[in-house]
């Protein structure tokens, strides 16, 4: 099956500082998602990307659609406290392929 | 507006019980899923559907039983618990495929 490689694994930061994770596929997705998980509740999406090579910002964040449909990245600038949990990609195959499949997270700590 | 709501929020069975998890969504999405979270595995795909009356399997099945009798509605049943059942399970929503995937509280799953 489909399968995403979320890197890194856990971040470490300082307040102020900017983030940066990413996503590689072995397959095509037609669909980039972004989400992030705090404590205790679910995922809540961030940032969506349908078009390869589409750009998008939401605040301080913004991910990118690889050219080649197999990877995605997201940047977080000027991080604070809240930012804080876990951020996951997930890809989206489209058309008759409805199913999300997810990246393992990256765990960010932000030392304020 | 609830969105999608999870009952019961934590649960623990003893191993061979049955249970059900509750997933309701207010938004008249139809397309529906079930995903288990586990440490270092994200989420993984169990079931979901396309419609009412309409289901599939996604990555982790084994061990589930879904249906969809009505729009609003998507229980996820464990007909014999086994401890690698213990999870965190998310119900999540979307209008359609391709559109904003909404993901409930969790529901935390303990099998002794």
């Amino acid at each position: 099956g489909q399968q995403l490689n979320q890197s890194p694994q856990s971040m470490f930061i300082q307040e102020g500082e900017d983030v940066s994770m990413n996503c590689t596929s072995s397959s095509i997705f037609n669909t980039w998602l972004w989400y992030k998980q705090d404590p205790g509740e679910g995922p809540v999406l961030l940032i969506a990307l349908y078009k390869a090579g589409e750009l998008t910002s939401n605040g301080r964040l913004t991910a990118q659609f690889g050219i080649t449909r197999k990877d995605s990245f997201l940047n977080i600038s000027a991080s604070i406290p809240s930012d804080v949990g876990i951020y996951f990609c997930a890809g989206q195959g489209g058309g008759s392929n409805y199913k999300l499949t997810f990246g393992k997270g990256t765990l960010l700590t932000v030392n304020p | 507006n609830a969105g999608v709501t999870q009952t019961p929020k934590f649960q623990v069975l003893k191993t061979g019980q049955s249970m059900t998890l509750q997933c309701a969504q207010d938004m008249n999405h139809e397309y529906m899923s079930w995903y288990r979270q586990d440490p270092g595995m994200g989420l993984r795909l169990i079931h979901y559907s396309v419609g009412a009356g309409i289901t599939d399997q996604g990555e982790v099945p084994n061990g589930y039983n879904v249906s969809r009798s009505t729009t609003e509605d998507f229980p996820l049943r464990l007909l014999s618990a086994a401890p690698s059942q213990t999870s965190v399970y998310f119900c999540a929503s979307s209008y359609s495929p391709g559109n904003t995937i909404y993901f409930g509280e969790g529901s935390w799953l303990t099998v002794v």
